[in-house]
């Protein structure tokens, strides 16, 4: 059974502390590993696509790495505007998606 | 473009009554989904549409009915609400991209209570 689990359910930054968040899958057959940020009452944005192990993507303080089991969202020197619920997803074979709980990650001024 | 959108934001039923959520895109992205959220649980894939005229079940497709209405727009039917279908409800569209993933795009999101 495809599953995608979430760590730290929550997390707690000092502006600047730089840290990680963890997504552990398991999948037969990985077509695509997704990032997502969610804002309170608002929808998932998309952040992040990855698609194979060692690939790696950045965007402003973000970057999200790859491999076989693991995804990594690193967060360096966040700002209180990253505070966020930031979201996993899968896509196994056609479109079954699995999404994870979420980390919810707040970053204090 | 507006992207995603959804209405109505916010919806209250009582037990049994029915409702259509209505979701359109303007992105000419043949997929769309239907996901919903509940507390603590990642987002569930009720149905989905490949394209039009096609609509298949997800994980949790139950008390749901689902039409694709046209390539825009897919709309999701409870017939007989009852409270376990309280949630927040997400429509999403995707494009195609490498290796056969799609990435998906989604709206603003419906707030249903059920009493």
């Amino acid at each position: 059974e495809d599953q995608v689990t979430q760590s730290p359910e929550a997390l707690r930054l000092q502006e600047g502390e730089s840290s990680s968040l963890n997504c552990s899958y398991t999948v037969s057959g990985l077509r695509g590993l997704f990032w997502y940020r969610q804002d309170p009452g608002k929808g998932p944005e998309f952040l992040f696509t990855l698609y194979s192990a060692g690939e790696e993507k950045e965007k402003e303080r973000l970057k999200a790495t790859l491999t076989k089991k693991e995804s990594f969202l690193h967060i360096t020197a966040p700002k209180p505007e990253d505070s966020a619920t930031y979201l996993c997803a899968v896509q196994a074979d056609g479109q079954n998606f699995v999404f994870g709980p979420g980390t919810r990650l707040s970053v204090l001024p | 473009n507006a992207g995603v959108t959804q209405t109505p934001k916010f919806q209250v039923l009582k037990t049994g009554q029915s409702m259509t959520l209505q979701c359109a895109q303007d992105m000419n992205h043949n997929s769309m989904y239907w996901y919903r959220q509940d507390p603590g649980m990642g987002l569930r894939l009720i149905y989905y549409s490949a394209s039009e005229g096609t609509t298949d079940k997800g994980e949790v497709p139950n008390g749901y009915n689902v039409s694709r209405l046209n390539k825009r727009e897919f709309s999701l039917r409870l017939e007989s609400a009852a409270p376990s279908q309280t949630s927040v409800y997400f429509c999403a569209s995707s494009v195609s991209g490498t290796s056969g993933s799609y990435t998906q795009y989604f709206g603003p999101g419906t707030r249903l209570t059920v009493l």
